[in-house]
């Protein structure tokens, strides 16, 4: 089993939709989790943390269960701009990231 | 505005010719990394260091070297380029004062191999 799995997509959705990604990590250890966004042949930057108690961004909503080591993100009101590779990303007590492969989204007009 | 600056952008070199990344940060963060990452592949950890702390990773091909002469700065040295090289490299910094494990990355340099 991977470390971090996420579905890969694509996910095709029209402007406006709500679209949503889960994430499963294997190390129930994990002590932080993030959401990074990735533009094709850019860096990947950090998009959310995401915590115990659920945290939301404007139109974005991470929720974690630890119970079920699955992370999600929740995207509202899709704009084209949010056509990217969104990364789950696990770090454990040494700090290092572990990252998933990516899903990636594409937000027609 | 505090940040990750990689040079080159963009660089080219011939199959075994070293080639040398550079990664500076204004950011005074302790810890410094290195990834490599491929088309449709995560970043992949290379090298990081805890201040002067060097950590390799012990699947990190001895043909990839780091330097860290001091705070600001940091090297990617690929003694002899090989094809599978090919790849962007990319430069994060964390700081072991801030939210946990947060990295924010520099643009990258994407590696050509001829």
């Amino acid at each position: 089993r991977k470390e971090v799995e996420q579905d890969p997509g694509p996910f095709n959705v029209p402007e406006g939709a709500t679209v949503a990604f889960n994430c499963t990590y294997s190390n129930s250890a994990s002590q932080s989790f993030f959401w990074y966004r990735q533009d094709c042949r850019k860096e990947p930057k950090l998009l959310m943390s995401v915590y115990s108690s659920g945290n939301e961004d404007g139109r974005f909503t991470a929720q974690l269960n630890r119970a079920s080591q699955y992370i999600s993100l929740l995207i509202r009101d899709s704009k084209l701009s949010d056509s990217a590779t969104y990364l789950c990303v696990v770090a454990g007590n040494n700090r290092k990231l572990i990252w998933g492969l990516g899903t990636s989204l594409a937000v027609n007009p | 505005d505090a940040m990750v600056i990689q040079n080159p952008r963009y660089q080219v070199t011939q199959f075994g010719k070293p080639v040398t990344l550079s990664c500076s940060q204004t950011l005074n963060h302790n810890v410094m990394y290195w990834y490599q990452q491929k088309s449709s592949q995560a970043p992949k950890l290379l090298f990081h260091y805890y201040d002067k702390d060097f950590n390799n990773e012990a699947d990190t091909p001895d043909n990839f070297q780091s330097r860290r002469p001091n705070t600001s700065f940091c090297f990617l040295d690929i003694r002899s380029p090989g094809l599978g090289d090919a790849a962007m490299y990319l430069c994060a910094t964390s700081s072991l004062a801030g939210t946990a494990d947060t990295q924010y990355f520099g643009p990258g340099t994407r590696l050509t191999v001829l």
